[in-house]
């Protein structure tokens, strides 16, 4: 079974450009996930889907981020206009149904730079 | 507010040895933890989670994590240690506030294990 896959693996891009990440979650999981670890500190919750929905997008730093998960199932994460304090590895994770407390399966990140 | 805090930047164990590494959390109600690991250049794996029962969790690799409710802990503990369990090991706390099953992480512990 494939895991979870996420595109790019690294970007580089210069202050005020426009990134957008992918996520592939394992076939069937409904759950997926946006998270983001910044300069080595704690991972931190950006949002929450279910299926293509929106279900919690508290951890969205501000209007710059733009996440989408079209027909519920891969998932992009869009920063315009980036700036240098989004710099950071962005994970991905999916999970199976809601209504029991399913790991989640995380992708190999993306780490972004912006300079 | 719920937290998780993993007091240690690093932890270093020579190879055989017994090895924990420590976390603790701040939560309403029960608990339901897990920790991750991270290898270099790949995503978050899991390790294994406490939901209830047992106290002692087993989980992969022949880690296992003992739930304190009255220290508040979840240290992750492995009885001799591999130089290839070196990586990069979260503790995790869901947040049940929030709902659903959007995970709080620890900074992360880096642990190296010396031959």
């Amino acid at each position: 079974e494939a895991g979870v896959t996420q595109f790019p693996s690294h970007s580089v891009i210069e202050k005020g450009q426009t990134v957008t990440l992918r996520c592939d979650p394992i076939s069937g999981h409904d759950n997926l996930y946006w998270y983001r670890r910044v300069m080595g500190k704690e991972i931190k919750f950006l949002l929450h889907f279910v299926k293509e929905s929106k279900q919690d997008e508290s951890g969205m730093p501000n209007n710059r981020f733009l996440a989408e998960r079209t027909g519920g199932t891969y998932s992009t994460l869009k920063v315009q206009p980036a700036e240098l304090e989004d710099s950071g590895v962005y994970f991905c994770a999916s999970s199976q149904n809601s209504g029991s407390v399913h790991e989640q399966f995380f992708g190999p990140g993306t780490r972004l730079t912006v300079l | 507010a719920q937290s998780v805090a993993q007091p240690e930047d690093q932890v270093n164990v020579a190879e055989g040895n017994p090895l924990t590494v420590k976390c603790t959390y701040s939560v309403s109600g029960n608990p339901y933890l897990f920790w991750y690991v991270q290898y270099p250049n790949r995503g978050l794996q899991f390790l294994l989670k406490y939901i209830t029962g047992d106290n002692l969790v087993k989980g992969s690799y022949g880690f296992e994590a003992e739930f304190n409710k009255s220290q508040t802990s979840f240290h992750l503990k492995k009885p001799s240690a591999l130089v290839s369990d070196s990586a990069l090991y979260f503790c995790a706390v869901r947040d049940i506030l929030g709902g659903y099953n959007k995970l709080i992480f620890g900074a992360g512990t880096r642990l190296a294990v010396h031959p």
